[in-house]
């Protein structure tokens, strides 16, 4: 079956280190996006690539970067930078056609040890 | 300025009925989708509906339809026959198509709890 797999599905940091969450898709979506959802609240867009090798950044880039190597991947890090990474974190990609949804990863819970 | 606006924080509803979920959006692009998605606690994000801004009729997928009322720029989930599964969080989203990047707005959500 296509989807999206997110791994790990639970992970911790502890202070100062960077962290990278896993993101596979196998649905041949050109674009990919990264969100963090924190509680009760809506999604907020971190990074997002329309092709490989490209990225840009969303509206909560700070502390975060990404790569996008090959077309099926778009693993995330969290940085030490990220003052406040406590948060749920979901990964989506898309077809690219105006009508055409986002699907989704199930996502990867974050907490500082 | 937000573009999504969900005003109804959390909702309940009783089983067999039908719920409202309201939703409001800015933008000055003519060419737009709304889309709307269910989160159950698990945390997966389920693609329910999509209305585009040019489409002369209101979607509608199964218990799913949208009130889509372009003038006043609101979008609204209607739930026909709720079902103790339906109880979840719904976010209502906008995809702006002049920046040809396909990123997705999303409101703050509606949680809704189906009571048996």
């Amino acid at each position: 079956d296509g989807g999206i797999t997110q791994s790990p599905k639970y992970l911790f940091r502890k202070e100062g280190q960077n962290v990278t969450l896993s993101c596979e898709q196998n649905l041949n979506h050109d674009a990919m996006y990264w969100y963090r959802q924190d509680p009760g609240q809506g999604l907020r867009l971190i990074y997002y690539s329309q092709i490989v090798n490209d990225f840009q950044k969303g509206d909560i880039a700070e502390g975060y970067s990404v790569s996008r190597e090959k077309k099926e991947s778009f693993p995330l890090t969290v940085t030490s930078a990220q003052k406040n990474p406590t948060a749920f974190y979901l990964c989506a990609s898309s077809s690219g056609g105006s009508n055409q949804p986002q699907h989704f990863g199930d996502g990867t819970r974050l907490s500082i040890l | 300025a937000q573009k999504i606006t969900q005003t109804q924080p959390g909702m309940f509803v009783q089983e067999k009925e039908a719920v409202t979920l309201d939703c409001t959006y800015d933008t000055s692009d003519p060419s737009y989708g709304l889309f709307w998605y269910k989160q159950p606690s698990s945390g997966e994000m389920i693609f329910l509906i999509y209305q585009g801004s040019y489409d002369q009729q209101n979607a509608t997928e199964g218990r799913y339809s949208l009130n889509f009322q372009k003038a006043r720029k609101s979008a609204n989930l209607v739930i026909s026959a709720s079902q103790l599964g339906d109880s979840a969080m719904y976010f209502c989203a906008m995809r702006e198509l002049w920046t040809n990047d396909y990123k997705l707005s999303f409101g703050a959500g509606t949680t809704v709890t189906v009571r048996a």
